[in-house]
């Protein structure tokens, strides 16, 4: 089945402890992004990424960070997770790298929360 | 920048009765994307529809269908003879084609509660 997955759907966690959120896509996709979700503000991208090695920031991307180490996994790293970083995370994957414009797909979402 | 307005923040109907959501959007590009996604309450977004700038026919899915028109820029979902399931927060969202990154911009969403 093509999907996205991450992982963990629901993590509470500490202020200053690092954290990592893994996606991974199986549908051999070029582009991957991610994205965060809040109350009144939809959802705004973090960081993105057209291909391995290749990554940037979105509207949204102080206090993480990302790699794309292999074409399927894309994992979001908070090095140390503050109270403003409590949000749902989705990521999201599509074909074609710069100008792709096919449909995104999301992953499940992950619940963080940061005490 | 491109923009996306949903300035229905709630809305509250009866099993049955039709209801539209409206979603207003802004960029300068003559080529864009706009999309709606379904957020049920279990949380997943489900991609809903794709249209591109250069396609304004209306499209008609089941119950589902929806108005592009780049006239007021607007392209409004609306859902006939609404159901319980279909209680959600639906976004809408844009994208540029010539954006570097491609990103999806979103609407703050609208709540939809269907009740029986």
């Amino acid at each position: 089945e093509a999907q996205v997955t991450q992982n963990p759907r629901y993590l509470i966690t500490v202020t200053g402890k690092k954290l990592t959120v893994t996606c991974s896509q199986n549908m051999n996709h070029e582009y991957m992004s991610w994205y965060r979700q809040d109350p009144g503000l939809g959802l705004r991208q973090i960081y993105y990424s057209m291909n391995v090695e290749v990554t940037d920031k979105g509207d949204v991307p102080e206090g993480y960070k990302v790699s794309r180490k292999e074409k399927r996994n894309f994992p979001l790293i908070l090095e140390s997770p503050s109270p403003n970083q409590t949000s749902l995370y989705f990521c999201a994957s599509r074909p074609g790298g710069f100008w792709g414009t096919d449909t995104q797909y999301f992953g499940p979402g992950t619940r963080l929360t940061v005490l | 920048a491109q923009k996306v307005t949903q300035a229905q923040t709630e809305i509250s109907v009866v099993e049955k009765e039709d209801v539209t959501l409206d979603c207003v959007y802004e960029t300068r590009d003559t080529t864009y994307y706009l999309f709606w996604y379904k957020q049920p309450p279990s949380g997943e977004l489900v991609f809903l529809i794709r249209r591109n700038s250069f396609d304004e026919q209306n499209e008609i899915s089941g119950r589902y269908s929806w108005n592009f028109q780049k006239s007021t820029s607007s392209f409004n979902f609306t859902i006939t003879a609404s159901q319980v399931v279909d209680s959600a927060v639906y976004f809408c969202a844009l994208s540029e084609a010539e954006e570097y990154g491609n990103k999806l911009v979103f609407g703050a969403g609208t709540i939809l509660r269907v009740k029986s």
